[in-house]
């Protein structure tokens, strides 16, 4: 089965501070997403990429920048931190159209 | 942008019980759909996905799909209280080889013994 990690599992920052949400698939998935759930919004696509310095713009990319350093390794970056970006992020890598996803990362923006 | 609406927001239901739950999207070109369970604390994982219009079934799992009405519903056979969680319909859009998906915002259920 596809394996996706995710670090750290929990963070909290401060309002303006810098955060790096990092991602890893070992199958060699051409397809990386980030994507955020909240209540009430359900899950929202960032930003994806189809390959190693491929960058799309997903849904909800205000706020987010991603880079996509490696076949395997998906990093989400928030530069200035707000509380509105206070969220579970999960990542998700696929092949075809089955995403596999990671296990989340909880961020609290104070 | 393709629209995805689930109902109901939550059920609660005895075990063994069948349930059915609901999603309907707005794209009728949309090439695929999906149902994802979500257990508390862990990611998002595929169940069973249809392509074409009618049924498909797979072990307790059966999901029906009409484009015309643009809904596609999830019926789960003899339920059980690990099937509690949270059911998350998600279509594929059209355009660009993507594998792009767009979720609803889900159905909670819980099955109690």
């Amino acid at each position: 089965e596809a394996a996706v990690t995710q670090s750290p599992r929990n963070k909290v920052t401060v309002t303006g501070g810098n955060v790096t949400l990092s991602c890893r698939q070992t199958n060699s998935h051409n397809y990386m997403y980030w994507y955020r759930q909240d209540t009430g919004h359900g899950l929202r696509l960032i930003h994806y990429s189809y390959g190693a310095g491929n960058l799309q713009i997903g849904d909800v990319p205000d706020g987010y920048k991603a880079t996509r350093t490696t076949q395997e390794d998906f990093f989400l970056l928030l530069e200035l931190a707000s509380p509105s970006q206070t969220s579970l992020y999960f990542c998700a890598s696929s092949e075809g159209t089955e995403q596999y996803f990671g296990p989340g990362t909880r961020l609290t923006v104070l | 942008q393709e629209k995805v609406q689930q109902s109901p927001e939550s059920l609660i239901v005895p075990e063994g019980a069948m349930v059915s739950l609901n999603c309907s999207f707005s794209d009728s070109a949309s090439q695929s759909i999906w149902w994802y369970q979500q257990h508390p604390g862990k990611g998002p994982k595929a169940l069973i996905s249809i392509f074409s219009n009618g049924n498909k079934k797979e072990g307790r799992l059966t999901v029906y799909l009409n484009r015309a009405s643009l809904h596609v519903s999830l019926h789960i056979k003899d339920s059980q209280p690990s099937d509690s969680a949270v059911y998350l319909c998600a279509v594929r859009n059209t355009g660009a080889n993507t594998g792009k998906l767009t979720f609803g915002h889900g159905t909670i259920l819980r099955v109690h013994p």
